[in-house]
């Protein structure tokens, strides 16, 4: 089955950039999309065809994907940032729809 | 504005089937370029993708479910719901229904996201 990795923590201080690694099997021929999920809450797309934005959310949340590996990227982070996030990519082979295991990000 | 809402028991016997239904107020379930999934959370874990459902009833699940899962559209009622079949303890989580965006149009281009979110239900499985 495919996998995608992703750190399990992240810590970035108020202000700074935060990156965000996903990493999978030649994932820089498939698209990512990414999500934020804060405590309690239900998961809001940030980032989908590798790296548009939906409507509202944020400039500082950009994307890329090459290779093996997709980067969330987080510009001048703010406290409310803090949350969890998820990668998303589609294995071919199988046909489904898998997510990342997940970063924990923190602004110390 | 897209609402999505999700109904059903909280409290599943092992072994009997989670039945739950999803209810889409604010746009039409049988709009194109959208599906319509499930997507669970087990307690302090990771997403699962369970499966989407096209308004025509065009189905894709997680091969690890397909053989338990079932999802169906009901167009005259907006819904659309998900059944599992057999379920343990492993199957206790937050189970969220969503809508998909296809933004190439085409499925199996595999770049559709999940842009609108139900506020998820809690089922537990337990005796």
């Amino acid at each position: 089955s495919y996998e995608l990795t992703q750190p399990p923590s992240v810590s970035v201080s108020p202000g700074q950039t935060a990156s965000i690694t996903c990493s999978g099997d030649k994932l820089g021929d498939k698209y990512a999309c990414w999500y934020q999920q804060k405590p309690g809450q239900s998961p809001v797309l940030v980032i989908y065809q590798d790296d548009k934005r939906p409507s509202g959310i944020p400039e500082r949340f950009s994307g890329s994907n090459s290779g093996n590996t997709a980067t969330l990227t987080i510009s001048g982070t703010q406290a409310m940032d803090e949350a969890d996030y998820y990668c998303q990519a589609w294995d071919s082979r199988n046909a489904y729809y898998v997510f990342g295991t997940g970063t924990k990000v923190t602004v110390l | 504005q897209l609402q999505l809402q999700e109904s059903g028991p909280g409290l599943v016997k092992p072994s009997e089937t989670l039945s739950l239904t999803c209810t889409v107020s604010g746009g039409s379930i049988s709009s194109s370029s959208y599906f319509w999934g499930w997507i669970r959370q087990p307690p302090g874990k990771g997403l699962e993708w369970i499966g989407s459902i096209y308004y025509s009833g065009s189905t894709y699940y997680n091969p690890s479910l397909k053989s338990r899962a079932t999802i169906i559209v009901d167009m005259a009622k907006n819904q659309f719901s998900l059944k599992l079949r057999s379920v343990t303890a492993a199957d206790t989580a937050v189970y969220y229904c969503a809508r998909q965006s296809i933004y190439s149009g085409t499925y199996l281009q595999g770049d559709g996201a999940f842009d609108f979110w139900g506020q998820g239900t809690m089922v537990t499985v337990s005796s």
